[in-house]
């Protein structure tokens, strides 16, 4: 078990440009949770897929932003034209889906810390 | 709608000193209660879990009591350590979450320990 690893830990850029992140989960984790952080709060749900298939979206996810996981392993988060207030650390977590919610455990990787001058 | 409010940090503290982190949350339904904690430069980590009401959840001598009649789930632990040293998060799973690891997170809890 080698965790959730996601790349870069960092980045930086300019206002309209697109980024683009990734995270690998643990490899047998059939789903990955995107999340995002803003100084001073607790991570804001955005996404999630289960195998291949992203099967719901917070409205915190604008049309700026798309999220794929195209053979059920690692996931990418692109966000287009960024804007300042993108800045915030973006979280990425795997687990394996339980008949009950409550007995499913999120491992979460280190995120990225995107800052949008 | 559902939320989690966390009393605010920077908590400091001596070494061996009692710790409560104070948690409230507005929920529908009856949710299920988390703790996670961030040591620095890492990801979050469960820490300790409660599922229905008067549930305790513990773990490396914290502890949290789920209580529906104050919608509260507090965690203690009665002597801190260096190593405790984190940002502490308390967080709701609640029940129309359509069976996923949907969680709603309140705003985190520095807490400082001192030797």
């Amino acid at each position: 078990d080698t965790g959730v690893s996601q790349d870069p830990r960092h980045k930086i850029t300019k206002r309209g440009q697109n980024v683009t992140f990734r995270c690998d989960p643990i490899s047998e984790h059939n789903r990955l949770y995107w999340y995002r952080q803003t100084l001073g709060q607790g991570p804001e749900f955005l996404t999630y897929f289960q195998n291949e298939a992203q099967l719901e979206k917070s409205r915190l996810l604008s049309d700026r932003f798309s999220a794929e996981r195209p053979k059920g392993s690692f996931s990418t988060l692109e966000i287009q034209r960024t804007e300042q207030g993108d800045s915030a650390m973006y979280l990425c977590a795997s687990s394996l889906a339980a008949t009950q919610a409550t007995n499913e455990k999120l491992f979460f990787g280190s995120g990225t810390q995107l800052s949008v001058l | 709608g559902n939320s989690v409010t966390q009393m605010e940090g920077p908590v400091t503290l001596s070494e061996e000193a009692f710790l409560t982190i104070n948690c409230t949350y507005t929920a529908t339904g009856y949710p299920s209660l988390f703790w996670y904690v961030q040591y620095p430069g890492e990801g979050l980590q469960l820490l300790l879990k409660a599922t229905k009401a008067d549930d305790k959840g513990s773990n490396k001598g914290f502890e949290a009591t789920y209580r529906k009649e104050t919608t509260s789930f507090h965690l203690e632990k009665g002597s801190v350590q260096v190593s405790d040293s984190a940002v502490y998060f308390c967080a709701l799973l609640f029940s129309g979450s359509g069976n996923t690891g949907k969680l709603i997170f309140g705003q985190g809890t520095t807490l400082q320990v001192k030797p």
